[in-house]
């Protein structure tokens, strides 16, 4: 079975304090990877696919790298409006099934 | 995220009743995914429709839930009598093909009194 582990849980920055959020994943057959972000009452916003090991993806203050074990979301500089907490999912196997993590809470404190 | 639309947005059933959720997937998307989030606790696949079949429902409950995305119409998630432990969000999504990025509605809070 398909398992998808985000670390940490919870994450204290300062604003523009820089940091890195972690989601390793064991899957058979990695088809691509996503990240949302989630702000609470809301649906997930999607952020960003990376489909294969080297693969990097950037928006604004936000940058996805893909290993063939993990993935990284580099947060530079962050303002608190970025506070929210951040998904990371894997497509895998002969159909659409999509696979979430449990996903880390970001706090950013001005 | 405002592409896919679910109605309602919050719900209030007692136990026993049924509770029917509606998903319009995006403009040109054929393919739905339900998912359903407890409190702290993360997205849990339960069912991929395309119109008129069920590709996978392999995360949804044997009993009491069923889903349907018919030719015409939104994709419906029902639950017949409802019980304490189906109070949760139920989030709706869609994509146009397989391997595509898929995209989420706002959600649809289940409350059961």
């Amino acid at each position: 079975e398909d398992q998808v582990t985000q670390s940490p849980e919870a994450l204290r920055l300062q604003e523009g304090e820089s940091s890195s959020l972690n989601c390793s994943y064991t899957v058979s057959g990695l088809r691509g990877l996503f990240w949302y972000r989630q702000d609470p009452g809301k649906g997930p916003e999607f952020l960003f696919t990376l489909y294969s090991a080297g693969e990097e993806k950037e928006k604004e203050r936000l940058k996805a790298t893909l290993t063939k074990k993990e993935s990284f979301l580099h947060i530079t500089a962050p303002k608190p409006e970025d506070s929210a907490t951040y998904l990371c999912a894997v497509l895998s196997g002969g159909y659409q099934k999509v696979t979430f993590g449990t996903g880390t809470k970001l706090q950013v404190i001005p | 995220n405002a592409g896919v639309m679910q109605n309602p947005r919050h719900l209030v059933r007692r136990r026993g009743q049924e509770a029917r959720l509606r998903c319009s997937p995006m403009k040109g998307h054929s393919h739905v995914y339900w998912y359903r989030q407890l409190p702290e606790e993360g997205l849990k696949f339960m069912v991929y429709l395309q119109k008129e079949n069920i590709i996978d429902e392999s995360g949804m409950p044997k009993e009491r839930f069923s889903a349907e995305f018919p030719k015409e119409g939104p994709s419906i998630l029902r639950i017949q009598q409802v019980v304490r432990g189906d109070s949760a969000a139920y989030f709706c999504a869609s994509s146009p093909r397989m391997e595509n990025t898929i995209y989420f509605g706002e959600g649809s809070w289940l409350t059961v009194v």
